[in-house]
């Protein structure tokens, strides 16, 4: 099945910095990659995904960008704010499950402090 | 729209009690997934399913079932609670073709004493 590896598992970055969290992939026929938001207490909602035809997209301050070659994408967040503090999960498709659903990382939490 | 409901919200249960969670969607989504969030494992697949009538297992399977009767609603069962099913529960759905987004539920804190 797919395997992927999140980093860090915690993130400490002051208000105004740029976050960077990085996943890496072990099926190479993965071609959807989704980046999840998760709010203490709330549920996880999806924030940007890129596809495999593109090397990077970006949505105002938070940009994903993806080497297939290496087999990793990273998402990226500029200008950050404390309302960015929340755990962020990369994800991948499950090859064993015909690509329907997915492998999520293990979380990255981001504490922005002002 | 209401998206993605979970009931209930919150649930203790005994060592050996069963119960149901029901999961229910009204975007007319053909997939459905059931969740567990546990602190530092992130979100793993328990069961799926790809539309009405069908399901099969995702990584964690063993101590669950589920049921997908109706297109709208993916239920959860454990038939014998164990303390290692004390987790945060999250259904999803999504459109059938790959690479379409998830929408959660607002979870289900389970605590098995």
């Amino acid at each position: 099945g797919e395997n992927v590896e999140q980093h860090p598992s915690t993130l400490s970055v002051q208000e105004g910095d740029s976050a960077v969290i990085k996943c890496t992939y072990s099926d190479s026929a993965s071609n959807y990659f989704p980046w999840y938001k998760q709010e203490l207490g709330k549920r996880p909602q999806l924030i940007i995904d890129i596809r495999s035809n593109v090397g990077e997209k970006k949505d105002q301050r938070i940009a994903v960008t993806l080497n297939k070659t290496a087999k990793h994408f990273s998402l990226h967040i500029t200008e950050t704010q404390p309302e960015d503090s929340a755990v962020y999960f990369c994800a991948a498709p499950r090859p064993n499950s015909g690509y329907s659903t997915l492998t999520f990382g293990k979380g990255t939490m981001l504490l922005v402090s002002p | 729209n209401a998206g993605v409901t979970q009931t209930p919200k919150f649930r203790v249960l005994k060592t050996g009690q069963s119960m149901t969670l029901l999961c229910a969607q009204d975007m007319n989504h053909e997939y459905m997934y059931w969740y567990r969030q546990d602190p530092g494992m992130g979100l793993r697949l328990i069961h799926y399913s790809v539309g009405e009538g069908t399901t099969a297992k995702g990584e964690v399977p063993d101590g669950y079932n589920v049921s997908r009767l109706k297109k709208q609603n993916f239920l959860l069962g454990l038939e014998s609670a164990a303390p290692s099913q004390t987790s945060v529960y999250f259904c999803a759905s999504s459109f059938h073709e790959q690479g379409t987004e998830a929408f959660f539920g607002q979870g289900t804190r389970l605590t098995v004493v």
